[in-house]
């Protein structure tokens, strides 16, 4: 039992590049989130979703995407690379109220 | 919106101490989480309290849900160097439970 994995760890972009972060959960959750932390700024929500097929909007979504098409899987996309997205992008899964959170993914944005 | 107040921002005991925070709310939570972030890793869920009053241990760890549902409070007991990381409390927003609200957290640094 994995929990929450994201792939990659690590990724460095140059401005404009395009990119999708992948998150898969295995316990068969119903929520998923989509997170970035910046220091000082705590956890922001980017986007979320509800069950398959759906997805909704965070606190912070401009410039980014997501799809919701397995329910195991949530994408997060970055159409064009800002260095403002230069940020650790955590992904998490919920069930009766509690989130399971991945490891992150540390994306810079030159 | 909703709030989770979570101070001072970093507090810094000796190895075997114990250690007390707490986090605020001006709104009533139904659910109480506290999660634990060590550098360059997740969150990990350390304690989900569900109940007001409730009272849940985890090894060193206690954790209460405030009998107002407007507050928690953590306490480690006999801290070792382990210990260091970010402590965040969290709970689902009123009448959104598919989001949690999160405290800015709490930096623990560890003295051995």
């Amino acid at each position: 039992n994995a929990g929450v994995t994201q792939t990659p760890k690590f990724r460095v972009l140059k401005t404009g590049q395009s990119m999708t972060l992948l998150c898969a959960q295995d316990m068969n959750h119903e929520y998923m989130y989509w997170y970035r932390q910046d220091p000082g700024m705590g956890l922001r929500l980017i986007h979320y979703s509800v069950g398959e097929g759906t997805t909704a909007k965070g606190e912070v979504p401009d410039g980014y995407n997501v799809s919701r098409l397995k329910k195991q899987n949530f994408l997060l996309g970055l159409e064009s690379a800002a260095p403002s997205q230069t940020s650790v992008y955590f992904c998490a899964s919920m069930r009766w109220d509690t989130q399971y959170f991945g490891p992150g993914t540390r994306l810079t944005v030159l | 919106g909703q709030q989770l107040n979570q101070s001072p921002q970093s507090m810094f005991i000796q190895e075997g101490e114990d250690v007390s925070m707490n986090c605020t709310s001006s709104s009533i939570f139904n659910t109480w989480l506290w999660y634990k972030q060590e550098p360059g890793e997740g969150p990990v869920l350390l304690i989900a309290l569900y109940k007001a009053g409730e009272l849940t241990s985890n090894g060193r760890l206690t954790a209460q849900f405030g009998i107002t549902r407007k507050d928690s409070f953590l306490n480690i007991s006999a801290s070792i160097p382990s210990d260091v990381g970010i402590y965040f409390c969290a709970g689902p927003y009123t009448g959104a439970n598919s989001k949690l609200t999160f405290g800015k957290g709490i930096t623990l640094s560890v003295r051995p």
